[in-house]
């Protein structure tokens, strides 16, 4: 089955306003969490990143939400801006060099 | 220091063809892994090294899929006989260890006729 799910495949929001990107997990052995962005026609890059002994963790304009007994992490982006739209990946990985799993992805529009 | 690198960029194949890709990971990185991204999904793992060792390799298709990274550095993915439903980018992607950051490559799309 899929490890990791990304269960809205589209999200539009306003200039200036908050996207909330959500992804739901499956393994209790993922000890590592992240979002990745990418444009059309390039490969993804990490955005942000949080281990599993933290709830929550902030940079800029970004905020990662780790909800462990829920299996659950977000990405929250405030004030966001038009170039944020992309697809946004979410991915996760256990202890021991696990499998690095990622979800379908979560295409972003931010209308000006 | 140098990214992922990858060769073709692009690859166009009539069904039943063979192709190979190559990877060049960053300089140090112990993990190497081949994702395929089918247009509009997210990457799906296909295999991963840990230096020469595949870790795991249970999703590659074996009857058609092979991968090998026989000094634990570049590795190479074969397609023996492509399919139409293996049109897709294929990414590969490294890493230092467990649990960090994964550097992909641009990729190599693929297009079965």
């Amino acid at each position: 089955g899929q490890q990791v799910k990304q269960s809205s495949p589209s999200l539009t929001v306003q200039e200036g306003g908050i996207s909330i990107l959500n992804c739901d997990y499956e393994n209790d052995m993922f000890d590592y969490f992240a979002w990745y962005k990418k444009y059309p026609d390039n490969s993804p890059t990490l955005l942000i990143s949080v281990r599993s002994n933290v709830d929550k963790r902030e940079d800029g304009r970004l905020t990662v939400f780790l909800n462990k007994s829920g299996k659950h992490f977000s990405l929250h982006i405030t004030a966001s801006q038009p170039e944020d739209t992309a697809v946004y990946l979410c991915a996760a990985e256990g202890t021991g060099y696990q499998n690095f799993y990622f979800g379908k992805g979560t295409s972003l529009t931010v209308i000006p | 220091e140098a990214g992922v690198t990858q060769s073709p960029r692009y690859a166009v194949l009539q069904e039943g063809q063979a192709v190979s890709f190559w990877c060049d990971p960053i300089s140090g990185h112990d993990t190497l892994y081949w994702y395929q991204q089918p247009r509009d999904q997210g990457p799906q793992l296909l295999v991963y090294f840990r230096d020469e060792a595949v870790i795991d390799n249970s999703q590659l298709p074996s009857d058609r899929f092979s991968a090998v990274r026989p000094k634990g550095t570049n590795s190479t993915l074969k397609i023996q006989s492509a399919k139409q439903g293996d049109t897709a980018t294929y990414l590969c992607a490294s890493s230092l260890g467990g649990g960090n950051t994964l550097y992909f490559g641009a990729g190599t799309r693929l297009s079965v006729l």
